[in-house]
């Protein structure tokens, strides 16, 4: 079974402050997807970041970067100099390999990300 | 503009009704979601549907069922069978040419039964 644990619940920084938000995920399938999605307070999820099981390069897009280690099994996400606008609710997120297939998001319990001024 | 519509955005329930609630995407996606989100909880998986006329349960089915007559919609019923239905209610979609198989998701439906 496969499972997505986001250890922190909650975390608080001051404004153009970096914060890293911790992702970690078991499987027993060797090709799977790793996602982020942004939960604002209006409720719906927004797509942030994927990567696939094959692909280890971390990389940097705009302010979001993103660390993803198939040696201890975790996909930590990287927001630089922080602004009032990511405050949200981040959640991780894990899907098997089946290519064309339906398949289904296992879900982690969320960060709550707070930015203050 | 393409997307996923979800409606009603609030919905009042009296204990033992059934309600329906409604998705439509116009994103032309073969696979269709719904989950279900309690506060300070992940996203659960309720049922999909990969093809028309075709749905799997998820991992929470009971007191829920689905239909899936056209391409475009997916409307979930909550049943009185269901014990705790107030929650939060997402439907997302997907396409199946996708190789990356990245989920989009509609506005939600918070559920409130009274």
């Amino acid at each position: 079974a496969q499972k997505v644990t986001q250890a922190q619940t909650e975390i608080s920084v001051v404004e153009k402050e970096d914060v890293t938000l911790d992702c970690v995920y078991e499987t027993r399938d060797t090709t799977y997807y790793l996602f982020w999605y942004k939960q604002p307070p209006s409720g719906e999820l927004v797509f942030l970041i994927r990567r696939n099981s094959f692909d280890e390069q971390n990389e940097i897009s705009g302010r979001y970067s993103w660390n993803f280690q198939k040696s201890t099994s975790s996909f930590n996400f990287t927001i630089t100099a922080s602004q009032v606008v990511d405050s949200a609710v981040y959640f991780c997120a894990l899907s098997e390999g089946n290519t064309g297939t339906a398949s289904k998001l296992t879900f982690g319990t969320g960060t709550r990300l707070q930015v203050t001024l | 503009d393409g997307g996923i519509t979800q409606s009603p955005k609030y919905l009042f329930r009296k204990e033992g009704q059934n309600v329906t609630l409604s998705c439509e995407q116009n994103l032309n996606h073969d696979a269709m979601y719904w989950y279900r989100q309690d506060p300070g909880q992940g996203l659960r998986l309720i049922y999909y549907s990969q093809i028309v006329n075709d749905f799997q349960k998820g991992d929470i089915a009971e007191g829920y069922s689905v239909s899936r007559e056209k391409k475009e919609s997916f409307p979930l019923t909550v049943t009185s069978a269901q014990k705790n239905p107030t929650a939060f209610y997402l439907c997302a979609s997907m396409t199946r040419d996708s190789s990356y198989n990245e989920q989009f998701f509609g506005p939600g439906t918070r559920l409130t039964v009274l």
